[in-house]
């Protein structure tokens, strides 16, 4: 299993649908978890951290769901701009015990007008 | 403006070469990592450093190299011995926190793409 699990789409939504994204992880001790976006060819860039009570910024809603060990993304009234790769984010501490975070593959989303 | 900076933005180099990248930091974070993204690929963690002359291998160090001499700076060397260095390369910095399990968003690079000719 991997550490860290995404469906990597495409998911193709018209312009103003909702958009849900999971992703699953596979610690149980894991305790930081975040939303990065990233465009084609460029650089990761954070678009919400998410916390255990959930989280909202504008037309996006994070969650967690420590039972089910995973996390989701909710994305409402979907715009041409949000067509990007979602990756999900979490700390995995592995047997070597090392200090960062490990990365999904993404989820793309691509969203028409 | 604060920032991570890495150069050059493309790099191209022959097989059996050494080649080394840079990244440089204006954020006063602690914490530096280096990545490689592959096509259609998640990122794969190289090697990591939370202070100051001391740094960690991560998921795919062999055939890597790096130094962490200044706070500011966290170059990444290429070796001949990495054996498919063609990828996109991203440096990434955070403040570390010392507290168990507790980790703080990273932030990124714009990133290098090295193609081995």
């Amino acid at each position: 299993r991997k550490e860290v699990e995404q469906d990597p789409g495409p998911f193709n939504v018209p312009e103003g649908a909702t958009v849900a994204f999971n992703c699953t992880y596979s610690n149980s001790a894991s305790q930081s978890f975040f939303w990065y976006r990233q465009d084609c060819r460029k650089e990761p860039k954070l678009l919400m951290s998410v916390y255990s009570s959930g989280n909202e910024d504008g037309r996006f809603t994070a969650q967690l769901n420590r039972a089910s060990q995973y996390i989701s993304l909710l994305i409402r009234d979907s715009k041409l701009s949000d067509s990007a790769t979602y990756l999900c984010v979490v700390n995995i501490r592995g047997d070597t015990g090392r200090r960062a975070l490990t990365f999904g593959s993404g989820t793309r989303l691509q969203v028409q007008p | 403006d604060g920032g991570i900076t890495q150069s050059p933005k493309y790099l191209f180099r022959k097989e059996g070469q050494n080649v080394t990248l840079s990244c440089e930091q204006n954020l006063n974070h602690d914490a530096m990592y280096w990545y490689r993204q592959d096509p259609g690929q998640g990122l794969r963690l190289i090697y990591y450093s939370q202070i100051v002359n001391d740094f960690q291998k991560g998921d795919i160090a062999e055939g890597y190299s790096v130094s962490r001499e200044k706070k500011e700076s966290f170059p990444l060397t290429v070796t001949s011995a990495q054996k498919n260095p063609t990828a996109f390369y991203l440096c990434a910095s955070s403040i570390f926190r010392l507290a168990a399990n507790s980790y703080n968003e990273q932030f990124f690079g714009p990133g290098t793409r090295l193609t081995v000719l």
